[in-house]
């Protein structure tokens, strides 16, 4: 079945980088793209971006744009985000989940950054 | 960017009962292919967000018969026929019509009076 499975969670102090893998199976990666997106403790769901990972082409949110890089490598089935200059706003869950004609459908299981002096 | 409205924001119902929540989009979803790309998630407290609807109205694999979704253009609406305890959590739409950027509703907490 269809499994995206990300990294554990993370400490960071505020100014560091963070980057969350997130390993598909049970599909092609390169066949559908990928979004990630951002839970804040308590609140909604926020849209950062996504990543076509036949070709590596990505959108970001522009609240993000500048700060976040996803990529992929095929060999390893695995999309990355990395997220840059952390402040304590960026304490969250982040999520990839599966764009499957024109709609999410599969989320991964989270991954928890704690941004914290 | 399209600007989804959710209503409620809390829901409480008492077991058995029925639910209903609404998604306002900013917007017509009908695509130019003439499909329109509104989805329903459920997150229970702790878990990933899991798709119950896609496209108005499919049902999901595994996902209860009690969950329908409707509307067109503009309007959409989750229904849940019977309310069950399993239900308890936080319901989101989600739009894909226009392509970037993906938006979300509010989302709507369904607790148990």
């Amino acid at each position: 079945q269809v499994q995206l499975v990300q990294s554990g969670a993370e400490v960071k102090k505020p100014g560091a980088s963070v980057k969350v893998s997130c390993k598909a199976s049970g599909y092609t990666l390169t066949s559908l793209y990928m979004h990630w997106v951002r839970q804040a403790p308590g609140q909604g769901l926020e849209w950062m971006g996504i990543i076509n990972p036949s070709d590596g082409s990505t959108n970001y949110a522009p609240k993000f744009r500048g700060r976040v890089t996803m990529t992929r490598d095929t060999s390893t089935s695995t999309v990355y985000m990395e997220l840059n200059s952390l402040t304590f706003e960026d304490t969250a869950v982040f999520y990839c989940a599966r764009d499957s004609e024109g709609c999410v459908d599969v989320w991964g299981n989270g991954t928890t950054v704690t941004v914290s002096s | 960017d399209v600007v989804l409205t959710q209503s409620p924001l809390s829901l409480p119902v008492t077991l058995g009962q029925p639910a209903s929540i609404s998604c306002k989009s900013s917007r017509s979803l009908v695509h130019s292919d003439g499909r329109i790309y509104l989805n329903w998630f459920q997150q229970r407290p702790g878990q990933s967000p899991r798709r119950l609807i896609y496209k108005v109205s499919n049902r999901d694999s595994g996902v209860p018969d009690r969950f329908s979704g409707s509307g067109s253009g503009t309007d959409f609406t989750l229904k849940i026929s019977r309310v069950e305890a399993e239900d308890v959590g936080v319901y989101y739409c989600m739009q894909g019509t226009q392509w970037l950027p993906r938006t979300f509703g509010q989302g709507t907490k369904l607790e148990i009076k």
